[in-house]
């Protein structure tokens, strides 16, 4: 069954202090990691698709990477507007993303 | 920038009421879909729909719900009798190539 998992649940931290958050998945035939930014009450936003373990894509303070089990979202001198839930997902197919729980990032000043 | 929008914002029914929730993806999207996300929990997979059918359903999409594309734009979907467990925000999301984007979700509460 395919599966993501997100650690930490909840994560935060100083204005300027860099850190990961973690995304664990077992999926057959991996066709995409996805990454997405929740804020309250919105809906998620588009940040990276990755496909192959080694592969890394960058978006301002944002930095993701992949490998055969897991993904990490780098987070570089975040700033208080990065405070979001961060959303992992996975796609077997062409079909469906399964998603995790996310982790909620509180980044203060 | 193109994005997919979402009608209504927040809907408000009684249950056994049937609701319709109303998405325009982006214009050049092949790739449509339903998600929803109960409050607190994780984001589901609801339904896939590419060529006027669709490709894939999960176990939550039963015979109460339906998706159509009545014209070239506006994909929408259809609860017939709603239920209280019904309520989340319900997105809906287009792809292109490896890219899937979410709109803003319609709110729903059943009582």
């Amino acid at each position: 069954e395919d599966q993501v998992t997100q650690s930490p649940e909840a994560l935060r931290l100083q204005e300027g202090e860099s850190s990961s958050l973690n995304c664990s998945y077992t999926v057959s035939g991996l066709r995409g990691l996805f990454w997405y930014r929740q804020d309250p009450g919105k809906g998620p936003e588009f940040l990276f698709t990755l496909y192959s373990a080694g592969e890394e894509k960058e978006k301002e303070r944002l930095k993701a990477t992949l490998t055969k089990k897991e993904s990490f979202l780098h987070i570089t001198a975040p700033k208080p507007e990065d405070s979001a839930t961060y959303l992992c997902a996975v796609s077997g197919g062409y079909n469906k993303l399964i998603f995790g729980a996310g982790t909620r990032l509180a980044v203060h000043p | 920038e193109p994005e997919v929008t979402q009608t209504p914002s927040h809907q408000v029914t009684q249950m056994g009421q049937e609701v319709i929730l109303r998405c325009v993806p982006i214009s050049n999207h092949l790739y449509f879909y339903w998600y929803r996300q109960i409050l607190g929990q994780k984001v589901e997979f609801l339904v896939s729909f590419y060529n006027n059918e669709i490709s894939e359903k999960s176990e939550i999409f039963d015979d109460q719900f339906s998706v159509e594309r009545p014209d070239g734009s506006n994909f929408t979907l259809k609860i017939r009798s709603t239920k209280l467990e019904d309520s989340a925000m319900y997105f809906c999301a287009s792809r292109v190539r490896g890219e899937l984007f979410f709109g803003e979700g319609s709110r729903l509460t059943v009582l």
